[in-house]
This record gives structure tokens, C-alpha cells and sequence, in this order.
């Protein structure tokens, strides 16, 4: 059963920091790998995706890597900002039943 | 191009009441996947339609049901509610069942008293 653990919980850091979120799936039978943002109260909005062939993904500040083999995903936020506070969730997409499933997420906050 | 809507936004209802939420997905995108999210347990997948027919479905009990319809716009069934089923209701659409980016509404906030 696929299980997708999110490390750490909660981060807090200062504006302009470097920052790298973790996700880890313990089956590596996945068709790709989303990571997600979530801002109180809303809806999620897609950030990058990753196919299983592929090893990373980038868009403006964010960059995403995958590591099918170890069941690792790294989301990688440069620069921080406090717009970036939010709670950024990692998705895997299950081979076995064709499921989406989510991790508890990280709840980041950027201080000003 | 108009994002994927879910309507109501919000509703109240008493246990043992049934509800019926909707979901729009975006223009041409044919995948249409429900979610549960509730502060316990995260967001829990419900199930997944495809060109009508529901292709999986999650570990929800039979009072969760849903349909798709053929211009892919879904609907989603809860009966006989219980307290435990307040959550919000995410619904998400994609192109394709495997590959594609899931795009989610902004979902429907359902409180049962």
C-alpha cells in the first residue's frame, strides 16, 4: 500500500532563504509525482509535475526533483518570500490502483 | 480558459440528510477526481471518472457515490450524513487518467450538525 510521508511538518524561515521541502512514497510503481500548494481555507494549485522518466522539473524559483528508485521527491524554493507561505503538499499518482495519494503536507511560513 | 468550479461553496446540513455536490472541469479535460480533506486526515482520494465511467475509487463507504456526466461534468452523492463527513470537497481535473497535471477547484465546505 503506498504510503507518502512529508518532512518537516512545519518550517519557518526568514525572507531570501533557500529552502528544500521533502517527500518520500514508499512504492516506486508511481505514473508521476505533483507537488501542490495550499493557502488557508482554498483550493490547491498545481506547482510542477514530474512523469516517472523524468528527474526534475523547474518553474521561476521552484525546482523539483524525483528519485524513483529511493521513493524521494525534493521541492526546492529559492529565495523565499513571504507570499510563499503556504502549505505545500506532494502527490503521488499510483500505478497499483490508479490512485492519487496525497502527503500530510509541510506548512511553510516566510517571515518578513 | 475558466478553471474547474465546484458548486455550492458551502452548505450546512443535519445528520441523516443527503447531499449533492457538482464539479465543472476545465474545457476539453475529460478526468474529473474527487477528494476528501479534513484537518485528521488530510486529503483522502474518493474516486476517479473517465469518459463516464469510473475508472477507481478510493476507501470511502457506499454512501459516497458519484457520476459523470458526457460533457464530463461530475457530481458527487453523500447519504445518510454523518458529523464525521464535514469536510471540504475538492474536485480535480486532468486530461488523461495517468499523466497529466490535476488542476482542483476551489472546493465545497460541507458542515453537518
Amino acid at each position: 500500500k503506498q504510503e507518502v510521508t512529508q518532512i518537516p511538518a512545519a518550517l519557518s524561515v526568514p525572507e531570501g532563504e533557500n529552502l528544500v521541502l521533502n517527500c518520500s512514497f514508499t512504492d516506486s510503481a508511481i505514473y508521476n509525482l505533483q507537488w501542490f500548494r495550499q493557502d488557508p481555507g482554498k483550493g490547491l494549485t498545481s506547482l510542477l509535475l514530474i512523469q516517472s522518466s523524468q528527474r526534475e522539473q523547474t518553474s521561476g524559483r521552484l525546482n523539483a526533483s524525483l528519485d524513483k528508485s529511493s521513493g524521494r521527491s525534493t521541492l526546492y524554493i529559492a529565495a523565499s518570500q513571504p507570499g510563499d507561505s503556504a502549505t505545500y503538499l506532494c502527490a503521488v499518482k499510483d500505478t497499483g490502483g490508479f490512485k492519487t495519494i496525497f502527503g500530510a503536507g509541510t506548512r511553510l511560513f516566510v517571515k518578513a | 480558459k475558466a478553471g474547474v468550479t465546484q458548486t455550492p461553496r458551502y452548505l450546512i446540513k443535519t445528520r441523516g440528510q443527503q447531499v449533492t455536490l457538482s464539479c465543472s472541469p476545465i474545457s476539453g479535460h475529460r478526468s474529473v477526481s474527487w477528494y476528501q480533506q479534513t484537518p485528521g486526515q488530510g486529503l483522502q482520494f474518493l474516486f476517479e471518472y473517465f469518459s463516464e465511467t469510473q475508472r477507481n475509487k478510493g476507501n470511502f463507504p457506499g454512501r459516497f457515490s458519484g457520476r459523470q456526466f458526457s460533457n464530463s461534468r461530475s457530481e458527487m452523492n453523500v447519504s445518510t450524513l454523518e458529523l464525521g463527513d464535514s469536510a471540504l470537497y475538492l474536485c480535480a481535473s486532468s486530461l488523461d487518467l495517468f499523466t497529466d497535471t490535476q488542476y482542483f477547484g476551489p472546493g465545497t465546505r460541507l458542515t453537518v450538525l
